[in-house]
């Protein structure tokens, strides 16, 4: 089964470090989303791309937060500088470029900022 | 902007009996798309079932079946025969239709445990 693929599965840092997080969505899926969960706020959009474009990233906090999609292959979320309240799971989900068509996520990202 | 409402944190259920979540959602949209999602003690974000809004009849996947009550923007999940791998966080969600209309709304999520 094509699955969605995020590395690194689990990430302990110090706060004011670089984080990066990356997702590699499945062949041929187009539309690649960026989801955090916490147990406050349950899942929430951060951002989403179509054809590598960012379409909305409006969920994301701008000052430290980035996103981009390289090539077709490869997502990758930043965090810079990381405070402890960006402490996470944070979820890459790919899918098919229609509405109808559902996501696929991957196993996040289990990040913990000290 | 749509919301999804998931009354229920916590629900339990006797394995082998059939067991009702529920999930109610605000919209003005009349065309949309409602999925269900487990998450399991791993982690993974499984869908379990999902649902077009014009269409009438129910979506069923084997032991997991919704009733979907548009006018009353209702979404509940049946789970039938419930089995110890059940066990998981359920997450209601909402789509837009349309062009541009991907993402998902998501409930809080409801926790369910099967007993043996």
């Amino acid at each position: 089964d094509a699955r969605v693929t995020q590395t690194p599965r689990h990430k302990v840092t110090e706060m004011g470090q670089e984080v990066t997080m990356r997702c590699q969505p499945i062949l041929g899926h187009n539309t690649v989303f960026w989801y955090r969960q916490t147990m406050m706020q349950g899942l929430e959009l951060l951002a989403y791309f179509r054809n590598r474009a960012p379409l909305d990233d409006s969920g994301m906090p701008k000052d430290r937060f980035s996103a981009e999609m390289p090539d077709a292959t490869l997502a990758t979320l930043k965090i810079q500088p990381s405070e402890p309240r960006d402490s996470a799971v944070y979820f890459c989900a790919s899918g098919g470029g229609y509405s109808n068509q559902p996501q696929h996520f991957g196993d996040g990202t289990r990040l913990s900022i000290l | 902007a749509q919301t999804v409402t998931q009354s229920q944190p916590e629900m339990s259920v006797q394995e082998a009996e059939t067991v009702t979540l529920s999930c109610t959602y605000d919209t003005s949209e009349s065309d949309y798309y409602l999925f269900w999602y487990k998450q399991p003690p791993s982690r993974q974000m499984i869908l379990v079932i999902r649902q077009e809004a014009y269409k009438q009849q129910n979506a069923t996947e084997n032991r997991f079946s919704v009733n979907f009550q548009k006018a009353a923007k209702s979404f509940s999940l049946k789970i039938s025969d419930s089995q110890l791998g059940d066990a998981a966080m359920y997450f209601c969600a909402y789509r837009s239709f349309g062009a541009g209309s991907y993402q998902l709304t998501f409930g809080k999520g409801t926790k369910l445990s099967v007993i043996p």
